[in-house]
Formats: structure tokens, C-alpha cells, sequence
């Protein structure tokens, strides 16, 4: 399977609990996204690296939110003191571009984490 | 203001029958893309089809085509010979390129498609 892979599908965690989730970008890609999605809302942004760094970061991602992209490869997520605010689908995706913009980007089946 | 507006939270249409999925969107920069995605219930993204600012003629991809009004800020998708399959959330999302920066997406809240049989 050449696609963006998430791990793991499904979280169910208890209020103020930390959760990591992980994703693995298609190989060849030097874009990351991290979006997060609400029911009944399209995705929205959360942060973005270009190879291991990590240029972007919306509002919406708050102190208690990390993001990771140890060597340009595969990224993770963390919550710490979990709300069930956070209650959300949590999505990745990745695209190639040496400049500029670049055409599509590639999203993974995502994480769906429950904050009970 | 919305930057993207899809104004039809549910859509039905019948197999075989073509349809066409509402997109505005809002922006001052004059380059930019827009996508289409299928979102079916298993949650995937699943890129459909991409429309560039600069592109003079309108995209198509198999049974996917875009009608895109550049003036009116309108980027329709009109899926054609529809399968019951193509039941799913479709979400119309928009890259402004202008600025040196993440080229992140943002989407509009999505149409729900309902292929009757």
C-alpha cells in the first residue's frame, strides 16, 4: 500500500489523558498536513511541515497539541490532558513540490478520536 | 466571510443521472487551485478533481468535470452517469498560492450525495 497510512483508526481515551497519533506520509512526499474534522464540518487546518520542520502552525492548535516530523519521514500528533473538545477526526496528508505550489495532496482514512 | 461555500447540505439524485455539486468560493489572490474530494462513510479524502486559477479550460477526470466561472467565484462539480457508489460527502476545498507558505487547504462544510437506485 503506497497511500497515507494513520495509526491507529480509532481512539477512545478518558478526559485529560494524552494520546499520540502517527502518520506515514507517501514516501516520496515533503509536505505534511495535519487537519482535524468535526462532525458536519469540512477539514480544517492544523499544521503543516516541509520535510522535518515545521513551518506552520493554525490557531487552532492549541499548547496542548505537538507536532513532529522527526527526519522528514513519518509524523506524529500528540494531545496532552485530553477535552472533549478534542472529540474529532483527525486527518494527514502529504504532497511533493520542489517549488511553489503543488497539485494535490494525498489524505490518509484518518484517526477518530473520542474524548469520553 | 466564508472563504468556501457549498449551500446544499444533501443532494439526491438517480442512478445513471447526472449532478452537479454547488462550490463558491472567495479570494483576492489571483492564483490559486481548487479541489474536489469524495469523503465516503470509511473517512478517506479521496482527491477527485483540481481546477487552477491560470488553467483556461475547465478539468475533467473520467466522469468528474468541473465548471469553472472564474468571474462569479464558481466552481461546480458535475458528476455525470451516476453510480451508487457516489454516495459520500463531497467537500470543495481552495489553495491560495500567493503567499509563501503551507498552500494548506480550506474546505467548505460538504454536500452529502444520495444515489437512488
Amino acid at each position: 500500500d503506497t497511500g497515507v497510512s494513520q495509526d491507529p483508526r480509532h481512539k477512545i481515551t478518558k478526559r485529560g489523558q494524552n494520546v499520540t497519533f502517527r502518520c506515514d506520509p507517501i514516501s516520496e512526499h515533503n509536505r505534511l498536513y495535519w487537519y482535524r474534522q468535526t462532525l458536519g464540518q469540512g477539514p480544517e487546518f492544523l499544521t503543516y511541515f516541509q520535510n522535518e520542520a515545521q513551518l506552520e502552525k493554525s490557531r487552532l492548535l492549541s499548547d496542548r497539541f505537538s507536532a513532529e516530523r522527526p527526519k522528514g519521514s513519518f509524523s506524529t500528533l500528540e494531545i496532552q490532558r485530553t477535552e472533549q473538545g478534542d472529540s474529532a477526526m483527525y486527518l494527514c496528508a502529504s504532497s511533493f513540490s520542489t517549488t511553489g505550489a503543488s497539485a494535490e495532496a494525498f489524505f490518509g482514512q484518518g484517526t477518530r478520536l473520542t474524548v469520553v | 466571510a466564508q472563504k468556501i461555500t457549498q449551500t446544499q447540505p444533501g443532494m439526491f439524485v438517480q442512478e445513471k443521472e447526472a449532478v452537479t455539486l454547488d462550490c463558491t468560493y472567495d479570494t483576492s489572490d489571483p492564483s490559486y487551485g481548487l479541489f474536489w474530494y469524495k469523503q465516503p462513510s470509511s473517512g478517506e479524502m479521496i482527491f477527485l478533481i483540481y481546477q487552477g486559477s491560470y488553467d483556461q479550460q475547465n478539468a475533467t477526470e473520467g466522469r468528474y468535470s468541473l465548471n469553472f466561472q472564474k468571474a462569479r467565484k464558481s466552481a461546480n462539480l458535475v458528476i455525470s452517469a451516476s453510480q451508487l457508489g457516489d454516495s459520500a460527502m463531497y467537500f470543495c476545498a481552495m489553495r491560495e498560492d500567493s503567499e509563501a507558505g503551507s498552500y494548506q487547504l480550506t474546505f467548505g462544510k460538504g454536500t452529502k450525495l444520495s444515489v437512488i437506485p
